[in-house]
């Protein structure tokens, strides 16, 4: 079966520049979150998604922003990049909204 | 407010050596508590969990008992393998999965 699939892997981008994170959970599972972990830390959450509606957000600026499509697949989107913004974005899909979550490998993000 | 603190690595044990990772956490109401571990270049993988006061949680050797009284929530494992070296991470969730606060992280060198 396949598990959490996150892309692109790597991706690097230049301050001020936008990108778009993907994510596509495990077959059946309709929730969605999102962390980003910066290098020697724990993983911060920022966004989960259930059933296509935000259930919950982190403590994140606006310029981050999420969505979940009818296929329960995600997208996270930065803006106005910053250096501060490189970091392991981790997805983790689960069942339902209370339910084992499940993790991705991760998309590193580089900011230059 | 809900905060997981954990010791700081990088704690380095002979093979077949006892292994103590400590985890204490800060908390509103009654979480669900885990230990995810994370291979280098690799996502989080859910270790072991335990979902109330006195619960033990056990996976793979390792196991973690849920103190209540101490908050508290100790990684321990009898005989470490070479193949135990990871970044192992504590973490609670306040409404049972559905968003996870995270320690640091501990990083453990096995060697040979």
């Amino acid at each position: 079966d396949a598990g959490v699939t996150q892309s692109p892997t790597h991706l690097i981008k230049t301050r001020g520049q936008h990108v778009t994170l993907r994510c596509s959970p495990i077959s059946g599972h309709k929730s969605v979150s999102w962390y980003q972990q910066v290098l020697g830390q724990g993983p911060q959450f920022i966004f989960q998604y259930y059933e296509k509606e935000e259930r919950g957000r982190g403590n994140f600026p606006d310029r981050f922003s999420a969505r979940q499509f009818p296929n329960y697949s995600s997208e996270l989107n930065v803006n106005a990049l910053l250096l501060g913004d490189s970091a392991l974005y981790l997805c983790a899909s689960s069942l339902g909204q209370v339910d084992e979550a499940f993790f991705g490998q991760g998309t590193r993000l580089t900011v230059v | 407010g809900n905060s997981v603190t954990q010791m700081e690595g990088p704690v380095t044990l002979s093979e077949e050596a006892f292994l103590t990772i400590n985890c204490t956490y800060t908390a509103t109401g009654y979480p669900s508590l885990f230990w995810y571990v994370q291979y280098p270049g690799e996502g989080l993988q859910l270790l072991l969990k335990a979902t109330k006061a006195d619960d033990k949680g056990s996976n793979k050797g390792f196991e973690a008992t849920y103190r209540k009284e101490t908050t508290s929530f100790h990684l321990e494992k009898g005989s470490v393998q070479v193949s135990d070296s990871a970044v192992y991470f504590c973490a609670l969730s306040p409404y049972n999965f559905n968003k996870f606060y995270f320690g640091s992280g501990t990083k453990l060198n096995v060697k040979p």
